[in-house]
């Protein structure tokens, strides 16, 4: 049974160009987060999304940032004209039902570096 | 303001010593969680409570919700190298239940 799954795991972008990361949920979770951790600090919720559609998305800047989870597919979390303060790591986590009720499992995150 | 604040933010111990790490708040949580987190790694479930003075106990590790459900601790007994990492607590209140709020963590380095 396959966890969560995140690529790419590392990720090098320049300055303005666009980051594309991938979450794929355990199977059977229909419920998928996103985070993002910057270094020697937690992991701050950016946004929490069902299929198809976005139910919280207060955590996510205004700009250059938008997530979606298709009907099929994995989760992307895309990020526009990225700039050196971009530079995190970027986790993904899923859950079977709402978080009321359930535990959330987390993947292996995508290292972005904006260079 | 963090809600949730976790103490102390890095703790050096020896091989074989007892730690206690603490996570609290001056909000309610419907429950809550405890991570660990290796570097490069996501970080993985360690356990939830629930329940107001819920303990847990996985191993050398124990856990406790308190009373009012506001604060939770993890004690490690004769810690080991292999106990290193950073330790988060999450929670999600009444008001929150879409999302996961995470403390700062703890650094936990375990010396041999």
């Amino acid at each position: 049974n396959a966890g969560v799954m995140q690529n790419p795991r590392h990720l090098v972008r320049r300055r303005g160009q666009e980051a594309r990361l991938r979450c794929s949920p355990m199977k059977g979770h229909s419920h998928v987060y996103w985070y993002r951790q910057l270094p020697e600090e937690g992991l701050k919720f950016m946004v929490y999304l069902q299929k198809e559609n976005i139910i919280d998305e207060s955590g996510m800047p205004k700009e250059r940032f938008s997530a979606e989870f298709p009907k099929e597919g994995p989760s992307i979390l895309r990020i526009q004209q990225v700039v050196r303060g971009d530079s995190a790591a970027y986790f993904c986590a899923s859950s079977p039902v709402s978080l009321k009720n359930t535990e959330a499992f987390f993947g292996q995150g995508t290292r972005l570096t904006v260079v | 303001t963090q809600l949730l604040e976790q103490s102390p933010q890095f703790l050096s111990i020896q091989e074989g010593e007892n730690l206690t790490v603490y996570c609290n708040s001056s909000s309610v949580f419907s429950s809550l969680q405890w991570y660990r987190q290796e570097p490069g790694e996501g970080p993985v479930l360690l356990v939830t409570v629930v329940t107001g003075g819920e303990v847990k106990k996985l191993k050398r590790l124990t856990f406790q919700f308190g009373d009012a459900r506001k604060d939770s601790s993890l004690h490690i007994t004769a810690a080991q190298p292999g106990d290193t990492g950073l330790y988060l607590c999450a929670g999600t209140t009444s008001g929150s239940a879409r999302q996961l709020t995470f403390g700062s963590g703890t650094q936990l380095t375990v010396l041999p």
